[in-house]
């Protein structure tokens, strides 16, 4: 069976501080996707990165980072310098030919970010 | 426009009545899918379509609920006889092809559905 753990139901940080929302997933497959989106208050989803199952390397895109770790099944994500405008909730999803290649969706982690 | 695009915004019905909620995807992409958001909660997967076709329809909770997608464009989902626990926003993605993992999907802003 396929899923993904949220953990974090809600984060509350200060402006500024660093914040890692993290994501554990699980497939029988070798090969599956990961997806990170955020969902501000407004609703719409916004697609933030995928990464597939042979890429392991961490991706910096500003002050966003991701460490995926095939070892631990997870796929972390670390906002740096966190601002206000960074609320919203975030959802990890994985895509796998086991679930016909749909994508199972965590229950996401409320981030707060308090100025 | 450039995004995908839901209408109505926001529904409101009384229990017992029908709604059709619309999804115009983005220009170009072949598949579309339907979700469903109650508060505070993730996305429930509720069909997919490919082109016309809707290979997998086994999120939908119910007999109630169909979709239809003409033209390999608009696609609306319908619930008939709506009931207090389809009080939720339905959200709309579309992606350039199948099969989806391999793309990315990209969602409009939802219909938020009141049953009263």
């Amino acid at each position: 069976a396929q899923k993904v753990t949220q953990a974090q139901t809600e984060i509350s940080v200060v402006e500024k501080e660093d914040v890692t929302l993290d994501c554990v997933y699980e497939t029988r497959d070798t090969t599956y996707y990961l997806f990170w989106y955020k969902q501000p208050p407004s609703g719409e989803l916004v697609f933030l990165i995928r990464r597939n199952s042979f890429d392991e390397q961490n991706e910096i895109s500003g002050r966003y980072s991701w460490n995926f770790q095939k070892s631990t099944s997870s796929f972390n994500f670390t906002i740096t310098a966190s601002q206000v405008v960074d609320s919203a909730v975030y959802f990890c999803a994985l895509s796998a030919m086991d679930s016909n290649y749909q994508l199972i969706w965590g229950a996401g982690t409320k981030l707060i970010i308090k100025p | 426009g450039a995004g995908v695009s839901q209408s109505p915004s926001n529904k409101v019905t009384e229990k017992g009545k029908d709604v059709e909620l619309r999804c115009d995807p983005i220009s170009g992409h072949t598949a579309l899918y339907w979700y469903r958001q109650s508060l505070g909660q993730g996305l429930e997967f509720l069909i997919y379509f490919q082109g016309n076709s809707a290979p997998d329809k086994s999120g939908l909770p119910s007999d109630r609920f169909s979709a239809e997608r003409t033209g390999g464009s608009v696609s609306t989902l319908t619930i008939q006889r709506t009931q207090q626990e389809d009080s939720a926003v339905y959200l709309c993605a579309s992606s350039f092809s199948a099969p989806p993992s391999k793309n990315i999907q990209y969602f409009g802003a939802g219909t938020r559905l009141s049953v009263l």
